[in-house]
């Protein structure tokens, strides 16, 4: 079945140290979107790609990079976690920005 | 900016009865999304709307388009358990991202 996959659904990390959280798609679709959801709110977007093209929100930290190597993987890089960054962290994809969007599980990133 | 208002913010019914939920919005939007999202999972989408006035079922689930393209409601007859979760309307809108609603809370008694 064509999906969305994330990769750990899990991670733990430590303050400050750098963690890297995985996104793979057998969709085929041009966008691929990162975004962080805490404790029941709206998951709020940190950036997209479409196809090469990176589009960054606006109240993005910079702490938060990303990387899209081919169109089938999309990685998001947090380079210095503080606590504040614990969350859940939705990797979503769609073939147009115009048209709905299919989302993965999740990677549920703790900080200690 | 753009804002969705969706209503009720929570619900607690009990298991068999018909559910109603909508989203309303300040804007007109082309496209109506709803999603549910249970704990520990990302979003599912349920229905995708595209023109003004569609209705459009899922199984047990109902969803329709607004005519003035500002508003969607989700109905969900004969509830389960299963049903329990968080269902969020969004537009995918402008600028190539989706503006999501509060969330409804939906849970389901036996």
């Amino acid at each position: 079945d064509a999906m969305v996959i994330q990769n750990p659904r899990y991670q733990v990390t430590q303050f400050g140290k750098p963690v890297t959280l995985s996104c793979s798609q057998t969709l085929n679709h041009n966008v691929m979107y990162w975004y962080q959801q805490k404790s029941s709110q709206a998951p709020k977007l940190l950036f997209h790609y479409y196809d090469k093209d990176f589009n960054n929100e606006a109240d993005t930290p910079d702490n938060f990079q990303s990387r899209r190597p081919n169109t089938s993987f999309c990685f998001l890089d947090i380079r210095s976690p503080g606590l504040g960054d614990a969350a859940m962290y939705l990797c979503a994809t769609s073939r147009d920005p115009a048209y709905e969007q299919y989302f993965g599980p999740g990677t549920r990133l703790t900080v200690t | 900016g753009q804002q969705l208002n969706q209503s009720p913010q929570s619900m607690f019914i009990q298991e068999g009865e018909d559910v109603s939920m909508n989203c309303t919005s300040s804007s007109i939007f082309n496209t109506w999304l709803w999603y549910k999202q249970e704990p520990g999972e990302g979003p599912v989408l349920l229905i995708a709307l595209y023109k003004a006035g569609e209705l459009t079922s899922n199984g047990r689930l109902t969803a329709q388009f607004g005519i003035t393209r500002k508003d969607s409601f989700l109905n969900i007859s004969a509830s389960i358990p299963s049903d329990v979760g968080i269902y969020f309307c969004a537009e995918t809108g402008t600028a190539s991202k989706l503006t999501f609603g509060t969330g409804t809370r939906l849970q389901v008694t036996l």
